[in-house]
């Protein structure tokens, strides 16, 4: 079956590391991704790992795979007032993208 | 404009009514989704559609009716509008089926009373 998972709710302080969690089921998917929402607004690609990476980093962005557990975490490193917003974890099952619920990060100034 | 544009932004219906949520997209993409977003369920694939001519259904289909006649325009339609339809719906486009090439559109809400 299809399920994404993810914690709902993580707040930080501005400067700190955020790390987002997402356990996926599907594990054929060749890609998994992570995307943005900001407050009223569409989803934005924010990255995206191949699914036989371990690691991935762009910036202050570090993606980790564990293809064994099915998890898939995101990283932010340094976190700003910009960053908050929701993000969606996301796989590739056939020809469709399955997301996560979202992870509403709020990040105190 | 270049882009993915939809229409209206906000939409205010009642229980019954037929409403139609237009989609449209500047870069001659194949795919074209619509996707419901609701609270503690994140994104639900509604329809899509691979090329002209061609849909598919997605997660949560009933209810709505899509159609592509045109590349560029993906209309999404409510025959008869339930309360439970009340979301914000989004559509995006792709090139390809891999999730890194689809763009999303800003989204409509919809309350259905």
């Amino acid at each position: 079956g299809e399920d994404v998972e993810q914690s709902l709710f993580l707040s930080v302080r501005e400067g700190d590391s955020s790390v987002i969690n997402c356990t996926y089921t599907d594990s054929s998917s060749t890609y998994l991704y992570w995307y943005k929402q900001e407050p009223g607004a569409g989803l934005q690609l924010l990255t995206y790992i191949f699914s036989n990476m371990d690691m991935k980093q762009d910036q202050r962005l570090t993606v980790l795979l564990n293809k064994k557990d099915k998890h898939l975490s995101l990283r932010i490193a340094d976190t700003q007032t910009g960053d908050s917003a929701i993000y969606f974890c996301a796989e590739i099952n056939g020809n469709k993208l399955v997301f996560g619920a979202g992870t509403i990060l709020r990040v105190k100034s | 404009d270049a882009g993915i544009t939809q229409s209206p932004r906000y939409k205010i219906t009642e229980t019954g009514r037929q409403v139609t949520l237009m989609c449209h997209q500047t870069w001659s993409h194949s795919y074209m989704f619509w996707y419901r977003q609701d609270l503690g369920h994140g994104l639900r694939l509604i329809y899509y559609s691979a090329a002209a001519d061609i849909t598919d259904k997605g997660e949560v289909p009933d209810g709505y009716v899509v159609s592509r006649s045109k590349t560029e325009n993906f209309p999404l339609t409510l025959e008869s509008a339930t309360r439970s339809q009340t979301s914000v719906y989004f559509c995006a486009s792709s090139i390809g089926t891999s999730g890194k090439e689809q763009f999303f559109g800003p989204g409509t809400r919809l309350t259905v009373l």
